[in-house]
């Protein structure tokens, strides 16, 4: 069962940030937000996870509204590499298993 | 390097026959996860161990075995009892369940087409 819900595509223009939206209404007080990226024909990469705080890596930022109802994944400067499909995943802490990956945002980088 | 290694990435081979799948990791990890892709969908588990000489149906077992008899190997086949085999094969790990943070980091997939 899907429980975030993301667009289904975006376009960015190269250079510029690329803000990803998803909406996880359903959230947990224990679970975490996990963002993943998948390129084509390859395995998804980790990106970022947080729970409650921003959190922001050598790859993105991630920002959590208060509510943590919804969440954005901030790609500073994007280049060409980074056109990929980017899933959010909500998943508890401890005791999870399983990685619901859903359908994602194919984001394009444009030249 | 460490890192998740699966091979081969193209694998092909005609109905009726069983495959086995690799998967070897260095991250001295506890855990780890076979999932399956199909075109335009997200990942589907199939198993996943938490322990050495311990495993646990996913979601989609029917079809499918594994073994870990190793910490760094959890080969994944793919029997003859399955009715749809081709599809893109992931391989993860993680630190042990349990943990505050179990990331999974997946291994750069396998391509399985039955003929």
């Amino acid at each position: 069962d899907a429980k975030t819900t993301q667009p289904p595509s975006m376009d960015c223009a190269e250079g510029r940030a690329a803000n990803l939206p998803c909406n996880h209404s359903t959230i947990s007080g224990n679970e975490y937000v996990y963002w993943y990226r998948q390129i084509h024909s390859q395995g998804p990469q980790y990106i970022i996870h947080g729970l409650k705080n921003n959190e922001t890596n050598e790859m993105a930022s991630l920002i959590i509204t208060e509510d943590r109802k919804s969440s954005t994944l901030i790609l500073p400067h994007a280049t060409l590499r980074d056109t990929a499909v980017y899933y959010c995943i909500v998943r508890p802490g401890t005791g999870a298993n399983n990685l619901f990956f859903g359908t994602g945002t194919r984001l394009t980088v444009i030249p | 390097d460490g890192g998740i290694t699966q091979s081969p990435k193209y694998l092909f081979r005609k109905e009726g026959q069983n495959v086995t799948l690799s998967c070897e990791q260095n991250l001295n990890h506890d855990a780890m996860y076979w999932y399956r892709q199909d075109p335009g969908q997200g990942l589907r588990l199939i198993y996943y161990s938490q322990i050495v000489n311990d495993f646990q149906k996913g979601d989609i077992a029917e079809g499918y075995s594994v073994s870990r008899e190793k910490k760094e190997s959890f080969p994944l086949t793919v029997t003859s009892a399955q009715k749809n085999p081709t599809a893109f094969y992931l391989c993860a790990s993680s630190t042990r369940q349990g943990t505050i943070t179990d990331t999974q980091y997946f291994g750069p997939g396998t391509r399985l087409t039955v003929l």
